[in-house]
């Protein structure tokens, strides 16, 4: 079963640290573009960050709002991906989800095809 | 990088036709045809349901079908049904290769 699960998610004070994890199974995890994508709650979507795959030198892209402050990672003999978050606000409080690019013409990219698996999510709080 | 424009809200019979829209610029959603649409219920994990502005994952129902006109991209979802209530958000390749989603539209199945 292709599968996605996030763990390390938290209550952390402003200013503190987190790792987020996301397990893969089921599929080749070294032929995808990984994203993470975050919900505030009540909020839409928003894109956080990006690595992409071995052929593309795991190069990453970050959303203006974080960049700077998380950084992302993934270990291709593992199958995981992993989201380094410092420096923590109040405004990154929200449900943040592991997602796989889609795969089209042989070509796994998320900001091409979008992302077709996703994880269930885990729950990061930033407050005092 | 600017979330892109969707419509609050939409709604809809049973058996209607309803569609949203998703508006960007020439340097995303005009530029590109990397469009992709997702579906998400309450408490759920979002589904892709359209990618490359028409394109269908499979499984997905043949009711969603996308387009694009110059800066706005659409979802059209035929033959509403009760499971279709869910937000929906759009997503563009940009320019900047960073990604970029749209504000979300609530659909309500009347």
């Amino acid at each position: 079963e292709v599968q996605l699960v996030e763990s390390g998610g938290g209550l952390v004070q402003p200013g503190g640290s987190l790792r987020l994890s996301c397990a893969a199974s089921g599929f080749t995890f070294s032929d995808h573009y990984m994203d993470w994508v975050r919900q505030a709650p009540g909020k839409g979507l928003e894109w956080v960050g990006r690595t992409r795959n071995k052929a593309n030198s795991y190069t990453t892209e970050y959303a203006a709002s974080v960049k700077g402050r998380f950084t992302i990672s993934r270990d291709d003999s593992k199958n995981s991906l992993y989201l380094q978050m410092n420096s923590l606000k109040t405004e990154d409080t929200a449900v943040y989800y592991c997602a796989r690019a889609y795969c089209s013409g042989g070509s796994c990219y998320s900001h091409y095809y979008g992302m077709d698996v996703w994880g269930q999510g885990t729950t990061v709080t930033v407050s005092s | 990088q600017s979330a892109l424009t969707q419509p609050a809200s939409v709604s809809g019979s049973p058996g209607q036709s309803i569609t949203i829209s998703c508006t960007g610029t020439s340097s995303d959603v005009g530029g590109y045809n990397y469009v992709s649409w997702y579906q998400q219920h309450p408490g759920k994990a979002p589904k892709l349901m359209i990618y490359e502005v028409s394109n269908r994952p499979s499984g997905v129902s043949n009711r969603f079908s996308g387009s694009k006109s110059g800066n706005t991209a659409s979802l059209t979802i035929s033959g509403l049904q009760a499971e279709d209530e869910a937000d929906y958000y759009c997503s563009s390749y940009t320019s900047s290769s960073k990604g970029v989603f749209g504000t979300g539209t609530k659909v309500t199945v009347l």
